[in-house]
């Protein structure tokens, strides 16, 4: 079955840097990735897709690769903010084609001032 | 604009008894879905819908059913409650157009067997 692997630990950094996040599956080839965050007792928000065919996608601090060879995606954050401190959650979509994601664990990022 | 709207935000419930989780999206989305949450578990899919009338099992569906009877509405239900099914619920809705997806989430449910 596929496995989608995030980073457990919690990322630690200085405000004005830039966060990378990364996000490693295995066991499928998925038509898209997207990433998501989310906040303490809160539902996730979406942030991002990128396609398969796809290499690198931006949306303002955002930017997302995917790299289908080594079936890995980076989000990294620019200009890092304390108000960027969430738990961000990377997914795929569900083998079989039906558009209802699979999820990873996520990563907390926490920006410190 | 409500989107993903879950009822009830908190509930305790003694093991053995049944109750309802209720979703409701007002965005006339396709596909509905339920997810668990756990420590360190992440979001864990419980059961699907890609439709009125047509659901399926996702990752952990033991101990758990939907029905899907309008395009609005997809409630969890569960049978009989167990302490491992205390866990925080949410309810998602998604689309697809041109290629784009995305899934909306509603505020999750705490709930707590004991």
């Amino acid at each position: 079955s596929q496995k989608i692997e995030q980073n457990s630990e919690a990322l630690n950094i200085q405000e004005g840097k830039t966060a990378t996040l990364t996000c490693n599956y295995t066991n499928y080839s998925p038509a898209y990735l997207q990433w998501y965050r989310q906040d303490p007792g809160r539902g996730p928000v979406f942030l991002l897709l990128i396609r398969e065919n796809e290499k690198e996608k931006r949306k303002e601090r955002l930017k997302v690769t995917f790299d289908t060879t080594l079936k890995q995606s980076l989000f990294h954050i620019t200009a890092s903010q304390p108000a960027d401190s969430a738990t961000y959650l990377c997914a795929l979509d569900r083998a079989g084609g039906s558009y209802i994601p699979t999820f990873g664990r996520g990563t907390s990022l926490i920006v410190h001032p | 604009n409500a989107g993903v709207t879950q009822t009830p935000k908190f509930q305790v419930l003694k093991t053995g008894q049944s109750m309802t989780l209720q979703c409701a999206q007002d965005m006339n989305h396709e596909y509905m879905s339920w997810y668990r949450q756990d420590p360190g578990m992440g979001l864990r899919l419980i059961h699907y819908s890609v439709g009125a009338g047509i659901t399926d099992q996702g990752e952990v569906p033991n101990g758990y059913n939907v029905s899907r009877s309008t395009t609005e509405d997809f409630p969890l239900r569960l049978l009989s409650a167990a302490p491992s099914q205390t866990s925080v619920y949410f309810c998602a809705s998604s689309y697809t157009t041109g290629g784009n997806t995305e899934a909306f989430f509603g505020q999750g449910t705490r709930l707590t067997v004991v």
